[in-house]
């Protein structure tokens, strides 16, 4: 099973400041690395694919970048509901897997 | 518009069995893969089968193997997940999803298992 590292658990950060959410795997998943984003009471929604795709309506501030085993999430400006929960996650191998989350919050 | 609608969920002792729905509505269901994913109480997401488009094929994550049995009703556009000898670990939100690639395309709002004595 892959097993994927995120970094920092949380992060604490003002509305217009940039984030950078770090996910490492266990060995390599090639591209194969989504990212979603989770409010609370609500279900994940897909951000991000195959490393660096953004999912339809999600806005320019959302990249992806990385391959192998190391890869980033990063939002250029924060909005105010940007703030939540955010899972990498992997299809290389089964099962699929997720990272723990990171948590963005507002400081 | 995309909906995923999920029931069934509720509380069940240990051991007991539990049968989750999903109704789909809004893409061509009949032509997608779709998986459940479940998520315990302040927790992170994981994993638990898929089904392949006509049902012909179907992956278990390894806790839930032998337990849990996935299926589809493509003339309903109905996922089923039959969930057996449940145990305290299998409490959680449970999503059905729409797969594509491997990744989770659209998301039901969850159905809440809990087992509990």
């Amino acid at each position: 099973e892959i097993v994927l590292t995120q970094s920092p658990a949380t992060l604490s950060l003002s509305p217009g400041e940039r984030a950078t959410l770090s996910c490492r795997a266990s060995q390599s998943v090639s591209s194969s690395l989504a990212w979603y984003q989770q409010k609370p009471g609500q279900a994940p929604r897909l951000l991000i694919y195959d490393t660096s795709n953004r999912a339809t309506g999600i806005p320019a501030r959302f990249s992806g970048s990385g391959s192998g085993t190391d890869f980033t999430l990063t939002i250029s400006s924060l909005e105010p509901e940007d703030f939540a929960v955010y899972y990498c996650q992997q299809c290389t191998n089964w099962p699929r897997t997720f990272g723990q989350g990171t948590k963005v919050e507002i400081k | 518009e995309v909906q995923l609608v999920e029931s069934g969920g509720g509380l069940v002792q240990p051991g007991g069995s539990l049968r989750l729905s999903c109704a789909v509505s809004g893409f061509t269901f009949s032509n997608s893969w779709m998986s459940w994913v479940r998520q315990a109480p302040g927790k992170g997401l994981e994993w638990v089968a898929n089904i392949k488009e006509d049902g012909s094929e179907k992956v278990y994550v390894d806790s839930v193997k032998g337990r849990f049995t996935f299926s589809r009703d493509n003339a309903k556009n109905s996922l089923f997940l039959q969930m057996n000898s449940l145990r305290a670990e299998d409490t959680a939100v449970y999503y059905c999803a729409r797969e594509g690639g491997g990744y989770f395309w659209s998301w039901g709002q969850g159905t809440l298992v809990t087992v509990s004595p």
